[in-house]
């Protein structure tokens, strides 16, 4: 157990709909990253947050949407869902805001029909 | 941006060796990371070099040439359970820790 939570775990939907991914980084980290990784793809990097503030951005399409919240939570809004945004998206949170080591939870299973 | 390239598969058996490059292309390099998942899971964090040089962590070991802008992960006495997706990540200016595709290791006995 990384202690990074991720909700919900799996979620099934409809083109054109809006999901939000919650997540809860490790007790005392002030750095979240989202990732996206589609079937037997490595890690797309989305966005980095760093204590509240976005401090990193990848090719995160428009959209897509993320903030992280005073209580360092992060959510990734996902808007007019399309077929090809099904993937597994995962957070990650670090202590450090410049680190090669991060926590991974366990992903969220997106999928749209 | 970065780049990163690694093998897309490695198959050995039971107490062999292996041996994952990776080379990168980047600007602005802090470090290099390696990661493992198995199928369905989270990655979980092997390996960080900054320097260059030789890191041992137990049966695993990573190392870095900064002027080579190459690393590698060493797996060394390998198990069944090591069969498992393995992913170095640069770490480089802006704060972004770029994954590379991924390298599929499978174990036979």
């Amino acid at each position: 157990d990384s202690g990074v939570t991720q909700t919900p775990k799996h979620l099934i939907t409809a083109t054109g709909q809006r999901v939000t991914l919650r997540c809860s980084p490790r007790s005392g980290d002030l750095s979240v990253y989202w990732y996206q990784q589609s079937l037997d793809q490595g890690l797309q990097f989305l966005i980095q947050y760093y204590n509240g503030e976005e401090r990193a951005k990848g090719n995160i399409l428009e959209r897509f949407s993320a903030q992280q919240f005073p209580d360092l939570h992060s959510e990734l809004n996902l808007s007019s869902l399309e077929l090809g945004d099904s993937a597994l998206y995962f957070c990650a949170s670090s202590a450090q805001q410049t680190t090669g080591e991060l926590f991974f939870g366990e992903g969220s299973r997106l999928t749209v029909l | 941006g970065q780049s990163l390239e690694q093998p897309s598969e490695v198959t050995a058996v039971e107490g062999a060796i292996v041996q994952i490059n990776c080379t990168y292309q980047t600007s602005g390099f802090y470090g290099l990371s390696w990661y493992q998942q198995h199928d369905g899971g989270a990655p979980t964090f092997l390996s960080y070099n900054a320097l260059d040089g030789l890191e041992e962590t137990g049966r695993f070991s990573s190392f870095l040439s900064r002027s080579d802008s190459y690393g590698y992960l060493l797996l060394q006495e390998l198990q069944m359970k090591d069969s498992a997706s393995y992913f170095c990540a640069v770490r480089a200016a802006g704060n972004k820790l770029t994954f590379g595709g991924g390298t599929r290791v499978l174990v036979k006995p």
